[in-house]
């Protein structure tokens, strides 16, 4: 297993469109998370999962997002109706039940043009 | 709620000095406190960690020691080189329920000049 694996690296979108981002954990990892982090600022919690189970949402996660981790394996992480503050690098991070690391992907970074 | 404070960026030094990046935390309980670093485009690495207090987590010559009394994580290395330019994030996370997500500072750029 190679870690925490995020598809696409990079989306450019234009305002409006929707996008989806896909996550793969490490595999025997059953809690998994979303972060966002904008220029020049630390990682912002978005919500997470304890296997198939999405647990808490943060205030930040808009009606317009929506997440997802059907099988309790990989998740997917869906804007609707992008803007431009939308723009943003999104990880993924996992980690095991009763761990406090959490394991970090390379991240997808969209741009909302 | 749970909140990590570090010290602004830019920092800039010439190679060879000593780097010190201050971090204190705010939390509930007992967290594990963890270094990151983010180099250009690329995603965060963990640096080394601290699960209790008085632990000394270290990672290729960067060293760092859970102070409970000063709720403090400052982050040091003696000799920096060219390669470590790079944003260093400090943060925290709980094990407790409601606790588990990690809490970031907002980062600290740093520069290493040849």
């Amino acid at each position: 297993d190679t870690g925490v694996s995020q598809d696409p690296r990079h989306k450019i979108t234009k305002r409006g469109q929707n996008v989806t981002f896909r996550c793969d954990p490490i595999s025997e990892h059953n809690r998994l998370y979303w972060y966002r982090q904008t220029l020049g600022q630390g990682p912002e919690f978005l919500t997470y999962f304890q296997n198939e189970a999405q647990l808490e949402k943060s205030r930040l996660l808009s009606d317009r997002f929506s997440a997802e981790r059907p099988k309790g394996s990989f998740s997917t992480l869906e804007i609707q109706r992008t803007e431009q503050g939308d723009s943003a690098m999104y990880l993924c991070a996992s980690s095991i039940m009763g761990d406090t690391e959490a394991f970090f992907g390379q991240g997808t970074r969209l741009t909302v043009v | 709620g749970d909140s990590v404070t570090q010290m602004e960026g830019p920092v800039t030094l010439s190679e060879e000095a000593f780097l010190t990046i201050n971090c204190t935390y705010t939390a509930t309980g007992y967290p594990s406190l963890f270094w990151y670093v983010q180099y250009p485009g690329e995603g965060l690495q963990l640096l080394l960690k601290a699960t209790k207090a008085d632990d000394k987590g270290s990672n290729k010559g960067f060293e760092a020691t859970y102070r409970k009394e000063t709720t403090s994580f400052h982050l040091e290395k003696g000799s920096v080189q060219v390669s470590d330019s790079a944003v260093y994030f400090c943060a925290l996370s709980r094990s407790d329920p409601g606790g588990f997500k990690t809490i970031f500072g907002a980062g600290t750029r740093l520069f290493v000049k040849a």
